[in-house]
C-alpha cells in the first residue's frame, strides 16, 4: 500500500523562527497531498491540498503566507510554518495516495512547539 | 459548522463485548465514509469504509453501518480487545470542492477494560 514518510516527528522552535515539514511519498507518486491539524482532544482540521506543479489550495480561514506550501516534485511535498508563534503549536499530519475503499494514507505527524 | 460529528467523547467497553461507535453529518454530499484509529503524536491508521450507496461493511472484527436517510453511521467491533483502545476518528469524503480530502468528526476515546 502507499507509504507516507514525515518528517520531522516533533520540533521545538523559537517564535519569530520558520519551520518546515517534510512529507515524502515513498512507493507511488503524488500529485495531491494533503495537510492537517490538529490541536489537543480536537479533530483534525484541513489545512490545504498542495498539488504538484501549481499553488496550493488552502481553506478558508488558514492564512497563506504563514504555512506555505511547496509541492515541487511527485514525491515530495513541505509545510513551511513562517513566523512561527506559540499559538501555532500543534500537531501537523500530511496524508496522500490510497483509496476511499483501503483507505487513505497519513504520515506519522509532527508535534510543533513554539517557545 | 462541524458537519461530522461524534456526540461521544468516551466509550468504556469490556473485553470481549461490542464496541458501537457513532458518528452523524449533515452534508449530504459526502460519498465515502472512513473510520480511522489514532494514538496520541501518531498518525492515523484506516480500518474500514463504506460507500454511501451501501449500509454496511464488514471486515474482521470491524463492521460499518450507514443510515443515509438518517445521515448516521455506526462503527461496531467485536469482541473488543484491550489493544482496540484508541482515539476513534469518522471522516466523510467529499462535500464542497470534492476531491479526496476528508471532514473528520471530532473523535471518540475507547477504553476497554480488562
Amino acid at each position: 500500500g502507499a507509504v507516507v514518510s514525515q518528517h520531522p516527528s516533533r520540533v521545538i522552535c523559537k517564535s519569530g523562527t520558520s519551520v518546515k515539514i517534510e512529507c515524502r511519498s515513498l512507493d507511488f507518486q503524488a500529485t495531491t497531498m494533503f495537510w492537517y491539524r490538529q490541536f489537543p482532544k480536537q479533530s483534525l482540521m484541513l489545512m490545504a491540498t498542495s498539488n504538484e506543479g501549481s499553488k496550493a489550495t488552502y481553506e478558508q480561514g488558514v492564512e497563506k503566507d504563514k504555512f506555505l506550501i511547496n509541492h515541487a516534485s511527485l514525491t515530495l511535498s513541505t509545510l513551511t510554518v513562517t513566523s512561527a508563534h506559540p499559538e501555532d503549536s500543534s500537531f501537523y499530519i500530511c496524508s496522500g495516495g490510497g483509496t476511499a475503499n483501503y483507505g487513505y494514507t497519513f504520515g506519522s505527524g509532527t508535534r510543533l512547539t513554539v517557545v | 459548522d462541524q458537519q461530522v460529528k461524534q456526540n461521544s467523547p468516551s466509550l468504556s467497553v469490556q473485553e470481549g463485548r461490542i464496541s458501537i461507535l457513532n458518528c452523524d453529518y449533515t452534508n449530504s454530499m459526502f460519498d465515502y465514509f472512513l473510520w480511522y484509529k489514532k494514538y496520541p503524536a501518531e498518525g492515523p491508521t484506516f480500518l474500514i469504509s463504506i460507500s454511501s450507496i451501501k449500509d454496511k461493511n464488514e471486515d474482521g472484527r470491524f463492521t460499518v453501518f450507514l443510515n443515509k436517510s438518517a445521515k448516521h453511521l455506526s462503527l461496531h467491533i467485536v469482541p473488543s480487545q484491550p489493544g482496540d483502545s484508541a482515539v476513534y476518528f469518522c471522516a466523510a469524503r467529499g462535500g464542497a470542492g470534492g476531491g479526496n480530502k476528508l471532514t473528520f468528526g471530532t473523535g471518540t476515546q475507547l477504553k476497554v477494560e480488562l
